[in-house]
């Protein structure tokens, strides 16, 4: 079974800095698919940036971008010049398909990310 | 656009009631749904999906059955609720084509009491 795993509980950065969240998962398949998502305190979850892993170039949307290591497993979010809306809970997830239809989501544990003034 | 709805917000139930909760998604057809629930401070926990009208696939054995009477509609339901089942559910929906992305609506926070 795939398993996401979020080494970091909580983190906090300054406005305008830089932050990387780490994430790392286990499985056996060679064609996946990888997300972070943030959860605001409003509970609604938004994505944040998607990787497919047989792509080697590494995601970028605006001030995130992913470090993706398929060998080892990791896939780490950075957030540049970093916005007091960035505080959220972030998710890793990982992504593969069932049956041709269905789609197997695993989710990390999350790590609650603080933007400090 | 699609939108993704789920109803009601906010519920507080008496344990052994029974529960419903409906998720509905416009501007789209055919698409995959999902039910998570995540407890305070935690994860996603999948507990059913399902690629089409009357299928559904359980995750995770319990109390909560799902069950998908039109192609975007998808009700979570319980016939005696316990207070293990107190959470804040989220319903998602993808296209269902390889890689697609899971696009989640607002939640239900429920109470068991």
């Amino acid at each position: 079974a795939q398993t996401v795993t979020q080494s970091q509980p909580e983190m906090s950065v300054q406005e305008a800095e830089t932050v990387t969240l780490s994430c790392t998962y286990d499985t056996s398949e060679n064609n996946y698919y990888l997300f972070w998502y943030k959860q605001p305190p409003s509970r609604q979850m938004i994505l944040v940036i998607r990787q497919e892993a047989y792509k080697q170039q590494n995601a970028t949307e605006n001030r995130f971008s992913v470090n993706f290591q398929k060998a080892a497993k990791s896939f780490s979010l950075k957030i540049s010049d970093s916005q007091l809306g960035d505080t959220a809970m972030y998710f890793c997830a990982f992504m593969k398909m069932v049956d041709n239809y269905g789609q197997n989501f695993v989710f990390g544990p999350g790590t609650r990310l603080s933007v400090l003034p | 656009s699609q939108t993704i709805h789920q109803w009601p917000a906010t519920l507080v139930q008496p344990v052994g009631s029974p529960l419903s909760l409906e998720c509905t998604v416009e501007g789209t057809s055919n698409p995959n749904l999902y039910w998570y629930r995540q407890a305070a401070g935690r994860g996603l926990q999948l507990l059913f999906y399902s690629v089409g009208i009357g299928q559904i696939s359980s995750e995770v054995p319990q109390n909560l059955s799902a069950s998908r009477p039109q192609d975007r509609q998808f009700i979570l339901s319980s016939k005696k609720l316990l207070l293990s089942d107190s959470g804040f559910y989220l319903c998602a929906w993808s296209p269902g084509a390889r890689g697609d992305t899971q696009y989640f609506g607002p939640g239900t926070r429920l109470t068991v009491l």
